[in-house]
C-alpha cells in the first residue's frame, strides 16, 4: 500500500540558508500535517492543511511557512536557518474529519542537519 | 487546550513480562485517543485508536489500551513484552477545535532486556 512519502530524507544546511521539505500523501488523503521532532523530543505540532487551506498552526516559526499543492501534496519552507532548527520532520496525512478524530499516517521524516 | 502526560520518560522490561505504559490526557468532552510507536529513526505508526464504545480497545502487535473517564486516563498495555518491542512509545489526543491538530505526550521509550 502506498504511504507518506517525504524528500528529501536527509538534508544538511548552514545557517542562514533556506531548505525546502516535500510531502507526498497517501492517495485520497485530504489533510496533512507537519510536525518538529528534536533529539529524544516528542513531535511538536507544527502546522496543517485541510483542502489545500490552512487548518491550524502550532509552533510553527515566522521563517517557515507551508503550503497544500492542487494536487494536496505539501511542502514546508524553512529560511534563514538556525542551529535550533535541526531536527526530524515528520509529516503526516489522514481523511479530514473535523471532530478531531484523524488516524495519521507519518512518513518516515526528513532529516535537517544545520551547521 | 488538550494535554497529554506520560509521566514515566523510559521503562525497563524483561521479555515475556508485562508492561504498562501510563497516560493521563487533559480534555473537557470524551477525546479522541491514540497511542503511536516511533523506533529509532522512523515515523510513527499507529497502534490503537478510542473514539467511543467499549473503553478496551485492541491494537496491532499484541497491545490494548483502556480508557477510564474518571482517572483520565488511557493506559497501553502488553500482557508478554518481545525483545522487538523495545521503541519509543507516545499517547496523543486529538484536538476537537473544528480543526486538525494531534497533540502527542512527551514520550515513554521502552526497553526490553533479554
Amino acid at each position: 500500500a502506498a504511504g507518506v512519502i517525504q524528500s528529501p530524507r536527509h538534508l544538511i544546511k548552514e545557517k542562514r540558508e533556506t531548505a525546502t521539505l516535500k510531502c507526498y500523501p497517501i492517495p485520497r488523503h485530504d489533510t496533512v500535517y507537519w510536525y518538529q521532532q528534536g533529539p529524544g523530543q516528542d513531535p511538536q505540532f507544527l502546522i496543517s492543511f485541510y483542502e489545500k487551506m490552512q487548518s491550524d498552526k502550532g509552533s510553527i516559526p515566522d521563517r517557515f511557512s507551508a503550503q497544500q499543492f492542487s494536487d494536496y501534496h505539501s511542502e514546508l519552507n524553512m529560511s534563514s536557518l538556525e542551529l535550533g532548527d535541526s531536527a526530524l520532520y515528520f509529516c503526516a496525512s489522514s481523511l479530514g474529519d473535523l471532530s478531531g478524530a484523524n488516524v495519521l499516517t507519518f512518513g518516515a521524516g526528513s532529516r535537517l542537519t544545520v551547521l | 487546550a488538550q494535554s497529554v502526560t506520560q509521566p514515566d520518560i523510559h521503562i525497563t522490561v524483561s521479555e515475556g513480562a508485562s508492561l504498562e505504559l501510563r497516560c493521563n490526557y487533559s480534555y473537557g468532552a470524551t477525546p479522541y485517543l491514540f497511542w503511536y510507536v516511533q523506533s529509532p529513526g522512523q515515523g510513527l505508526q499507529l497502534l490503537l485508536k478510542y473514539f467511543s464504545g467499549d473503553t478496551l480497545v485492541q491494537g496491532i502487535k499484541g497491545f490494548e489500551a483502556e480508557f477510564k473517564r474518571s482517572q483520565s486516563s488511557f493506559n497501553l498495555r502488553k500482557p508478554s513484552v518481545h525483545w522487538s518491542d523495545a521503541a519509543e512509545y507516545f499517547c496523543a489526543v486529538g484536538e476537537n477545535t473544528g480543526g486538525f491538530k494531534t497533540i502527542f505526550g512527551a514520550g515513554t521509550r521502552l526497553f526490553v532486556k533479554a
